[in-house]
């Protein structure tokens, strides 16, 4: 069984691009969470989706936002980079959102603005 | 708000035994996981608790007591490849996760 697949890998942007991550949830997982990932804040929740709507969001601003498609593939969208975005996004896929429910995680797109 | 600290580094020795410290305050409480992951790669689930106790599982075992907003995470018979960071979360009562910022931890020959 495939685990969790994002990309891209690694990204390097300029400072006002915007960038697209893509992420796979393992197969009949249908809840898929983001995370932003630095050394110095650790992982910091982004938002959740379940069957195509976003169930939770994290303190973000606006120029941050996902989406979640049928097969419960899902996308994250990051516009107008700064500086301060260059940070490792995790995703994780559970079979349901739940409190008791454990994260897979993919191995994150690094992402890298100049 | 939410907040959980965690000690930020830790070093043991190989066939030791060590303690993971994580200290809660969130709005309610759903449950709390630890999660390991090595350098590089993706956080892999160890454990989860919703009611005070010990939950053990082989070398690994994790505490919690929900009155003190306290867990610890055990690590017995240490290896050198549990050189890793451990990441204590915790559900809170509108059902989202927060991270602490993780304990690196250095297993020593």
């Amino acid at each position: 069984k495939a685990g969790v697949t994002q990309t891209p890998r690694y990204l390097i942007k300029t400072r006002g691009q915007q960038v697209t991550l893509s992420c796979s949830p393992i197969s009949g997982h249908r809840s898929v969470s983001w995370y932003q990932q630095t050394p110095g804040q650790g992982l910091q929740f982004l938002f959740e989706y379940f069957s195509e709507t976003q169930r939770n969001k994290g303190n973000f601003p606006g120029r941050f936002s996902g989406r979640q498609f049928s097969n419960s593939r899902s996308e994250m969208n990051v516009s107008t980079l700064e500086l301060g975005d260059s940070a490792l996004y995790l995703c994780a896929s559970s079979l349901v959102p739940g409190s008791n429910e454990k994260l897979f995680f993919g191995s994150g797109t690094q992402l890298s603005v100049l | 708000g939410q907040n959980i600290d965690q000690p930020t580094e830790m070093t043991a020795t190989e066939g030791a035994i060590v303690q993971i410290n994580c200290t809660y305050q969130t709005s309610g409480f759903n449950g709390l996981f630890w999660y390991q992951q090595h350098a590089g790669e993706a956080p892999t689930f160890l454990s989860y608790n919703v009611l005070d106790g010990l939950e053990e599982k082989g070398r690994f075992s994790s505490f919690l007591s929900r009155s003190k907003g306290y867990s610890y995470l055990l690590l017995k018979e240490l290896q050198m490849k549990d050189s890793a960071s451990y990441l204590c979360a915790v559900y809170n009562a509108g059902n989202m996760l927060t991270f602490g910022g993780g304990t690196r931890l250095m297993v020593k020959p």
